[in-house]
């Protein structure tokens, strides 16, 4: 089945302690990205990755940190989170950037 | 600065009693325009593309039109299956979400 998975799907963490959030896709997707989902502010993008070994900024990416050293994978790092980084997270793939994406089941983190 | 805006932010409707849901943009130079259905707690899942004014797309009770400003989701005879946010997204080689709109079908 065609999809793609993230772990954990929930996270409560404290201020400060690093953490990483997994992205693994199965469809041979060159395109990859993190999303933030915020109540009023619907999804911005964090970090994207065009193919393996290129990533760039998205909209939001402070206190995120991203790598692409597979084509399936791309994991989000929090490498000092703080409470304001509490949101719900999604990882999507794509063939292209401008192809549809798909997008995982989600990660809800909670930083207190 | 590239804006996409959806309204209403919340539709409520009787099951049978059709609606439309609006996306407006402002972008430089649109690529493709995507919109998107999201159930609650989990990922939003692919509906339609639109590249050019007047294309139009349908899938079962949903058809989704595209002009040079907006775009319209249009819900025919709704089902309360078809309760969801629906997610406007505009590529003009940077993607951008609008906030989305809440639809609820009652029985």
């Amino acid at each position: 089945e065609a999809q793609v998975t993230q772990n954990p799907r929930y996270l409560i963490t404290v201020t400060g302690k690093k953490l990483t959030v997994t992205c693994s896709q199965n469809m041979n997707h060159e395109y990859m990205s993190w999303y933030r989902q915020d109540p009023g502010l619907g999804l911005r993008q964090i970090y994207y990755s065009m193919n393996v070994e290129v990533t760039d900024k998205g909209d939001v990416p402070e206190g995120y940190k991203v790598s692409r050293k597979e084509k399936r994978n791309f994991p989000l790092i929090l490498e000092s989170p703080s409470p304001n980084q509490t949101s719900l997270y999604f990882c999507a793939s794509s063939q292209t950037s401008y192809n549809e994406q798909f997008f995982g089941p989600g990660t809800r983190l909670t930083v207190l | 600065e590239d804006q996409v805006t959806q309204s209403p932010e919340a539709l409520r409707l009787q099951e049978g009693e059709s609606s439309s849901l609006n996306c407006s943009y402002t972008v430089s130079g649109l690529r493709g325009l995507f919109w998107y259905r999201q159930d609650p707690g989990k990922g939003p899942e692919f509906l339609f593309t639109l590249y050019s004014a007047g294309e139009e797309k349908e899938k079962e009770r949903l058809k989704a039109t595209l002009t040079k400003k907006e775009s319209f989701l249009h819900i025919t005879a709704p089902k309360p299956e078809d309760s969801a946010t629906y997610l406007c997204a505009v590529d003009d080689y940077k993607l951008s979400f609008g906030a989305g709109t809440t639809v609820t079908v009652r029985a």
